[in-house]
């Protein structure tokens, strides 16, 4: 089975910009694997930001986008407000089975 | 808007199944485009895919726990089920059901201890 990876924790200033990274142990992410992202703050239930690699809910904040980069599937945060302090989880789909990577404990300060 | 509510027992001893359900409203399981997922995260751990269903009938469960773990639906009742035989301690989790297809719903969780 796949190990998905993400960065254990990052640090960004408010008003700053941060990539958030998800990568597979057996190669490149692509769009094939379907990448979601989550946002989850302490005590709630997750809420997805990004699905599709790219595509949005209706409530996600125009700050946060997806991509590919460099073989791996992307978040990024333009514009980080406080409010987005939060731990982040990437999902891929490898062949109908899914992953999660580990989550990226991301801090606003 | 589509909710989802996970209800059964807050507690389990080891040995026993694990028996869960998630309740759909403003939505159908009938539909066969969703998928039907169940999620868990240990105490202060990361989150972990346990399965999902499709009503067309695509079944795939979390390698790791395929041995243990049956999901099912029930059209009359709107619902789907997640049973986890032979509990351990290790299975003490928040449980979350899920639906996807362009997007993910969440439902609320509920936390599972196993112990005696």
């Amino acid at each position: 089975q796949a190990v998905v990876t993400q960065e254990p924790s990052l640090t960004v200033s408010p008003g700053g910009t941060v990539t958030l990274t998800c990568g597979s142990s057996i190669g490149a992410v692509t769009s094939g694997h379907w990448p979601y992202w989550f946002q989850q703050k302490p005590g709630q239930a997750p809420r997805t930001l990004i699905y599709d690699t790219t595509d949005k809910h209706s409530w996600t904040p125009a700050r946060f986008s997806g991509s590919l980069l460099g073989g791996k599937a992307a978040l990024i945060l333009s514009g980080a407000q406080p409010e987005d302090e939060a731990d982040y989880y990437c999902i891929l789909t490898f062949s109908g089975s899914c992953v999660f990577g580990g989550g990226t404990k991301l801090t606003v300060l | 808007q589509v909710q989802l509510q996970e209800s059964g027992p807050g507690l389990v001893k080891p040995s026993e199944t694990l028996s869960l359900t998630c309740t759909v409203s403003g939505g159908s399981v009938s539909i066969g485009t969703y998928y039907w997922h169940w999620i868990r995260q240990p105490p202060g751990k990361g989150l972990e895919w346990i399965g999902y269903i499709n009503y067309s009938g695509t079944i795939n469960y979390n390698p790791s726990l395929k041995s243990r773990v049956t999901i099912s639906t029930d059209k009359a009742k709107n619902q789907f089920s997640l049973k986890l035989s032979s509990v351990t301690a290790a299975d003490t989790a928040v449980y979350y059901c899920g639906r996807s297809f362009k997007g993910m719903d969440w439902g609320q969780g509920t936390l599972v201890t196993v112990s005696s």
